[in-house]
């Protein structure tokens, strides 16, 4: 069975230019999380989409969103990139809105 | 600010020994509470989980200790072994939903 796939794997920017990420679920999971892993720190919470509407929102700016889709893929956009935005962004699905969440291998976004 | 903490950054640990990982948390609201492990360049994998109605948790060589009085929960690894060495997450929620994540303890099995 797939597990959680994202795309791209590697990504290059510059500051102030905008990135979209996406996300493929575990066959039959309705729930996607982002997260933001910079380097050395925990994964940081960003958004939770259950069921195709928002559910949770961490500390991030406006310039993050995202979206889920009915098939219950994914979507990070992130606007007028900093160079702070340089991270790991994993994505998360589970079965539930509540529950364990198993990860894909993420998206290194380096922003130069 | 930092609601989970894992305090030791590493820890080394001979084969065939435990390991024991430690991980701290402010919240008092937290009553879900799970393990990652992390290798380089992969996503996190799920490892186990522990409700707050639990003080223990047990799968294979992997038990979770959850000291809710203490606000501290543990993951001990018998027998290590050289596949476990990898960066290890602790993370708590409310009701399983917002993660918050700790800071990982790489973990080294040495042969």
């Amino acid at each position: 069975d797939a597990g959680v796939t994202q795309s791209p794997t590697h990504l290059i920017k510059t500051r102030g230019q905008h990135v979209t990420l996406r996300c493929s679920p575990i066959s039959g999971h309705k729930s996607v999380s982002w997260y933001q892993q910079v380097l050395g720190q925990g994964p940081q919470f960003i958004f939770q989409y259950y069921e195709k509407e928002e559910r949770g929102r961490g500390n991030f700016p406006d310039r993050f969103s995202a979206r889920q889709f009915p098939n219950y893929s994914s979507e990070l956009n992130v606007n007028a990139l900093l160079l702070g935005d340089s991270a790991l962004y994993l994505c998360a699905s589970s079965f539930a809105r509540y529950g364990e969440q198993f990860f894909g291998p993420g998206t290194r976004l380096t922003v130069l | 600010d930092q609601q989970v903490k894992q305090n030791s950054p590493s820890l080394s640990v001979q084969e065939g020994r435990i390991s024991i990982l430690n991980c701290d948390y402010t919240n008092s609201m937290f009553d879900y509470f799970l393990w990652y492990k992390k290798y380089p360049a992969e996503g996190p994998t799920f490892l186990i989980s522990i409700s707050s109605i639990k003080d223990k948790n047990e799968d294979g060589r992997f038990t979770v200790f959850l000291n809710k009085s203490a606000k501290h929960l543990s993951l001990h690894i018998v027998p290590s072994q050289p596949g476990d060495s990898a960066v290890y997450f602790c993370a708590a929620s409310v009701t399983g939903n917002q993660f918050y994540f700790g800071t990982g303890t790489s973990l080294t099995v040495i042969p």
